[in-house]
């Protein structure tokens, strides 16, 4: 079971955010970040707990490891307010699985 | 540059049957597995199936066991997910995804645009 928190973190823009997922069973470092904007596919954004992927601005970072993880956005920037999942895939098979999903809005 | 296309959604019975198909381009397909992913409108995203990149191993969430099946031509670039005994609850957009080894234990990217299943009478 992946679980993240907030399901809804209100922020304005310049000021910082931190995501919060958790996961039942420990997945070492298998985790990954998505980035999903209303109408478009998922983009990733970190994997491997804390890589950022390519072109994915600095202000993105990632950490944790085990069952705790944390996506930091450093300073919000208009283009930031999306919905963030994580998703886990260490426990494989039989299958991955993705957090229920943290929508960050305007403040 | 790395891309995914699918096409083949549509409306549907209870109980009919689809086959999706996702085109891939920019890479060697046979070198990488890839999913099927799928979001209820308005809901979170569920990994639904994999497929190795030879083919020879797949595998399925068990919420579709039994009723979908993945396979691959990888001589046409091409990704596949057969849907059967279609249920409301399977109305979704369904994605396509790029794994980045052969075997499925691995982040996804990128993701094709995704094609919307409505399962309705």
């Amino acid at each position: 079971v992946m679980t993240q928190t907030p399901a809804t973190l209100s922020v304005s823009p310049g000021e910082g955010a931190t995501l919060s997922c958790r996961t039942s069973d420990t997945v070492g470092s298998n985790l990954a970040w998505y980035q999903q904007k209303p109408g478009q596919a998922p983009r990733l954004l970190i994997y491997g707990a804390s890589t950022r992927a390519t072109g994915i601005p600095a202000r993105f970072s990632g950490s944790g490891s085990g069952t705790e993880f944390t996506l930091t956005i450093s300073s919000l920037q208009s283009e930031d307010f999306a919905v963030y999942y994580c998703l886990q895939y260490k426990n494989w098979p039989p299958m991955l699985t993705f957090g229920g999903g943290t929508k960050v809005e305007i403040k | 540059e790395e891309q995914l296309l699918e096409s083949g959604g549509g409306l549907v019975q209870p109980g009919g049957s689809l086959r999706l198909s996702c085109a891939a381009s920019g890479f060697t397909f046979h070198t990488y597995a890839m999913s099927w992913v799928r979001q209820v409108p308005g809901k979170g995203l569920e990994w639904v199936s994999g497929i190795s990149g030879s083919g020879g191993s797949t595998y399925y969430a068990d919420s579709v066991k039994g009723r979908f099946t993945i396979s691959r031509d990888n001589s046409k670039n091409t990704l596949y997910l057969e849907v059967k005994s279609l249920r409301a609850e399977d109305t979704a957009v369904y994605y396509c995804a790029k794994h980045q080894l052969a075997h499925p234990y691995n982040w996804f990217d990128p993701w094709g645009q995704g094609t919307l299943v409505t399962v309705s009478s």
